[in-house]
């Protein structure tokens, strides 16, 4: 059962401040990695979808790496906002198979 | 452009009864996938249709049935519905398999 493990479940950042948090995956077998921002009472959203390894990735003021041979994707926020507060989620693709959740992370952004 | 439609939004049913949810993707989208969410879990992969037909599967029992129709709007289908069955069901559509989700609002079913 492929498993996707995202760090840390929550987080609490203030507004201004930078931060990161990480989704690890099995590094078999890859296919790509999603990452999506999902904002309370609204629908996910897609963010990225990274596929090669060492891919970089950005929109705005968030950023993301893939690292495919260690299993790791970094998502980055710079400068975080008050709208920036939702959860995080990223999911794999296996060998073209179906698309893995993890279970998230959630931020918070204090104002 | 409009976006992917699911209705209802909001369902009440008890125990025993089906269930019957409807996904309208985005237009020119060919793969529709559902996937469920319940508090403390993450997003669930139920299944995933292409052109009419089923390409994955997720790890749930076969009262979780689904089709997709040739102008691409799909039907997921619960049966002998349970307690845990309550949940948001979400859909979500693709250009192909394997591309960026666009996901549509959801439907709250709720088995009382």
């Amino acid at each position: 059962i492929l498993n996707v493990e995202q760090s840390p479940q929550s987080l609490h950042v203030q507004e201004g401040d930078s931060t990161n948090f990480t989704c690890s995956f099995p590094s078999s077998n890859f296919y790509a990695l999603h990452w999506y921002r999902w904002e309370t009472a609204k629908s996910p959203e897609a963010l990225f979808v990274m596929t090669l390894n060492g891919d970089e990735k950005k929109k705005g003021r968030i950023s993301a790496t893939l690292n495919t041979k260690e299993g790791y994707s970094y998502l980055y926020i710079k400068g975080s906002q008050p709208e920036d507060s939702a959860t995080y989620l990223c999911a794999i693709i296996q060998g073209a198979q179906k698309l893995v959740f993890g279970q998230g992370t959630r931020l918070t952004i204090n104002p | 452009k409009a976006g992917v439609t699911q209705t209802p939004r909001y369902l009440i049913k008890t125990r025993g009864q089906q269930v019957t949810l409807s996904c309208s993707p985005i237009s020119g989208h060919r793969s529709v996938s559902w996937y469920q969410q319940t508090p403390g879990q993450g997003l669930q992969f139920l299944f995933e249709y292409f052109s009419e037909t089923q390409r994955n599967k997720g790890n749930f029992p076969g009262r979780f049935s689904g089709r997709q129709f040739s102008n691409s709007r799909s039907e997921m289908n619960v049966s002998t519905l349970e307690l845990g069955d309550s949940a948001l069901y979400l859909c979500a559509s693709s250009l192909t398999i394997g591309e960026k989700l666009f996901f549509g609002s959801g439907t709250q079913l709720s088995v009382l």
